[in-house]
């Protein structure tokens, strides 16, 4: 039983415009939720985070948005540039928790 | 802090043969994890340490694979009698005890083939 879920495996967006990556989940007892962001050749890099307290969270062109009604997150790349595209991975977790669970990733392709 | 290492970058090992990995973490991360990514699909939690006590290992982990963090520093991981279905890129990464909204520091991976 797949927790956390991404069901779009690429995304193919043009520069300047907004990158919308979706993720879902079943565990209502996650608490965080948190993206990376992976380029070829390099482990996952922390991109940002999300409490389930909360229902939005924003670090520059990065927006996280939390549904919790719906179990559903997203994460708004605006505006999207080349060097963004890479492979995002979503993940949850329960506060006080040691592991992450990831979903399979969104392949995401930003075009000049 | 260079970060975290992990060496080797790349195994080549024949079926039936032991290997082990190294990972040194960020050295102010008390938490360490041990992750494995197949193609196409997200890391898969396998372990992970607290200081140099083991808190949970993942019920998917066959008793092959066996993992170490003597003095709470550097970790390795075994995998003993190594087998095709092991090849994977495998992941350590490290963190602060509760400091998840932080989120891990991933190492770059030790790819492993298993001919």
């Amino acid at each position: 039983d797949q927790q956390v879920k991404q069901n779009s495996p690429s995304l193919s967006v043009q520069e300047g415009r907004i990158s919308i990556l979706n993720c879902d989940y079943t565990n209502s007892m996650f608490d965080y939720f948190l993206w990376y962001k992976k380029y070829p050749a390099e482990g996952p890099t922390f991109l940002i985070s999300i409490s389930s307290i909360k229902d939005k969270n924003e670090d520059g062109r990065f927006t996280v948005f939390l549904n919790k009604s719906a179990k559903h997150l997203s994460l708004h790349i605006v505006p999207s540039q080349p060097g963004d595209s890479a492979v995002y991975f979503c993940a949850a977790a329960y506060t006080n928790a040691g592991k992450s669970t990831f979903g399979d990733g969104t392949t995401l392709t930003v075009k000049p | 802090d260079t970060g975290v290492s992990q060496d080797p970058r790349h195994k080549i090992t024949k079926r039936g043969q032991n290997v082990t990995f190294r990972c040194d973490p960020i050295s102010e991360h008390n938490r360490l994890y041990w992750y494995r990514q197949t193609l196409g699909q997200g890391p898969e939690f396998l372990t992970y340490f607290q200081n140099e006590a083991q808190l949970e290992k993942s019920r998917l982990l066959s008793d092959r694979f066996s993992a170490e963090r003597p003095k709470g520093s550097f970790s390795t991981l075994e995998i003993q009698r190594t087998e095709q279905g092991d090849s994977a890129m495998y992941l350590c990464a490290s963190s602060l005890e509760g400091g998840i909204n932080y989120g891990y520091t991933f190492g770059s991976g030790t790819r492993l083939t298993v001919v």
